[in-house]
């Protein structure tokens, strides 16, 4: 199973940039890197997904070494609103069974 | 356009009581999941529906859990016997297809809040 490891939380001041990266050391070719966030008391939400390099959208970077053994996730000056569990996801080739990571609580500090 | 449900919000029961959740998809999504999170911890995967085919149930902590998915649409999980070690929230996703584990964005309700006392 393609499980993957995170660091458990972490703190940061608004406006910093915050790098959340996430270990999986056994991901399979076909597999992708899929990043949630989840407020509390509410399901996750989509971030980002990517296969490998960089991904880039509105909200958040992805970067995906070589390997793909790790990814992190960027989120850019963060305010308040962006404290929240961060869950990186990696599909299991050949099995339905899907693998969140514990999540990373990030605590945006005034 | 509308997002996943589920129902209850909360559900409060005694031991040994038998419950169901309800989580009404996505309209058109192919694919369901229901995933359990106890407080302060991260998901727990379920089972998965995909379409028609036999839903994956290896996720399922024990034979005291069923779900089912009528249709091809609304999904039913079902706890009976109910223990305080079954309290959690329990999720429900879906997406609009997937070919590819773990490639399609899956979209989640606001889950179903199972106190059992």
């Amino acid at each position: 199973l393609a499980k993957t490891t995170q660091p458990i939380s972490m703190d940061s001041y608004e406006g910093q940039e915050v790098n959340i990266t996430c270990s999986h050391n056994n991901i399979a070719t076909n597999d992708y890197i899929t990043w949630y966030q989840q407020f509390p008391s509410q399901g996750p939400r989509f971030i980002i997904q990517g296969y490998k390099t960089k991904v880039t959208n509105e909200v958040a970077s992805l970067f995906i070494p070589a390997d793909r053994k790790s990814s992190t996730l960027s989120l850019p000056r963060v305010s308040l609103s962006d404290t929240a569990v961060y869950y990186c996801l990696v599909g299991e080739e050949g099995n339905n069974r899907l693998a969140f990571g514990k999540g990373n609580q990030v605590v945006v500090i005034p | 356009g509308a997002g996943v449900s589920q129902s209850p919000s909360n559900k409060v029961t005694e031991k040994g009581k038998d419950v169901e959740l309800r989580c009404d998809p996505i309209s058109g999504h192919t694919a369901l999941y229901w995933y359990r999170q106890s407080l302060g911890q991260g998901l727990e995967f379920l089972i998965y529906f995909q379409g028609n085919s036999a839903p994956d149930k290896s996720g399922l902590p024990s034979d005291r859990f069923s779900a089912e998915r009528t249709g091809g649409s609304v999904s039913t999980l079902t706890i009976q016997r109910t223990q305080q070690e079954d309290s959690a929230v329990y999720l429900c996703a879906s997406s609009l297809t997937a070919g590819g584990v773990g490639t399609d964005t899956q979209y989640f309700g606001p889950g179903t809040r199972l106190t059992v006392l």
